[in-house]
């Protein structure tokens, strides 16, 4: 299994331009999320899905669109990119929250600059 | 909203010494995670504590959960070059989960 993965790994877009950062989980995992690392700090949840069709905010959204049309599938969209978008981004999938131990696996992460 | 806060935010140890970090959570948790960081790299998976005043053991590494079930604490006895990245706790809130903010540990050889 691959298990949690994410392209491209690295990108540099120009501020106002638009991208859609991939995510492909093979594990059959109900539960995807989106995070953001900024250098030296936590990680921020952007937006997650608890299955196909269905996704809600994290903490940080703004900025930021998702879809989840298949269980594999969770792309992360950013619409005019702005410097403050400039981060490392993390997919990740997991079973149900909450039941039994509940191990989030992450992908290797995009590193994204806008300049 | 929920918060989870790390402390200390860094950590520089001689190897061969003692590393603890501490997670704090402002409201009760039903479990809590922690997660190992290397330099450049993903967040992996450490373990999961459920029950109040549990302790679990991994080799040289002590995970605490508290009787309240709000805070946490990771202790690596007898550090080593390879314990080098940060060191993440998680606690889930419904559907998601909150990070702490980390703690960097660096292990001098």
């Amino acid at each position: 299994n691959a298990g949690v993965t994410q392209t491209p790994k690295f990108r540099i877009l120009k501020i106002g331009q638009s991208m859609t950062l991939q995510c492909t989980q093979d594990m059959n995992h109900n539960y995807m999320y989106w995070y953001r690392q900024d250098p030296g700090m936590g990680l921020k949840l952007i937006y997650y899905s608890v299955g196909a069709g269905i996704t809600d905010k994290g903490e940080v959204p703004n900025g930021y669109n998702v879809s989840r049309s298949t269980t594999e599938d969770f792309p992360l969209r950013l619409e005019l990119a702005a410097p403050s978008q400039t981060s490392v981004y993390f997919c990740a999938s997991s079973y149900t929250p909450g039941q039994g131990i509940n191990i989030q696996y992450f992908g290797a992460g995009t590193r994204l600059s806008v300049l | 909203g929920q918060q989870v806060m790390q402390i200390p935010q860094y950590q520089h140890v001689q190897e061969g010494e003692d590393f603890t970090t501490y997670c704090n959570s402002s409201t009760t948790l039903s479990n809590i995670q922690w997660y190992k960081q290397r330099p450049g790299g993903h967040p992996v998976f450490l373990i999961q504590l459920v029950k109040s005043g549990e302790v679990k053991k991994q080799k040289r590494l002590t995970f605490q959960f508290g009787e309240a079930k709000k805070n946490s604490s990771l202790h690596i006895t007898a550090t080593q070059t390879t314990d080098v990245g940060t060191y993440f706790c998680a606690g889930p809130n419904f559907n998601k989960f909150y990070f702490g903010s980390g703690t960097k540990l660096n292990v001098k050889p």
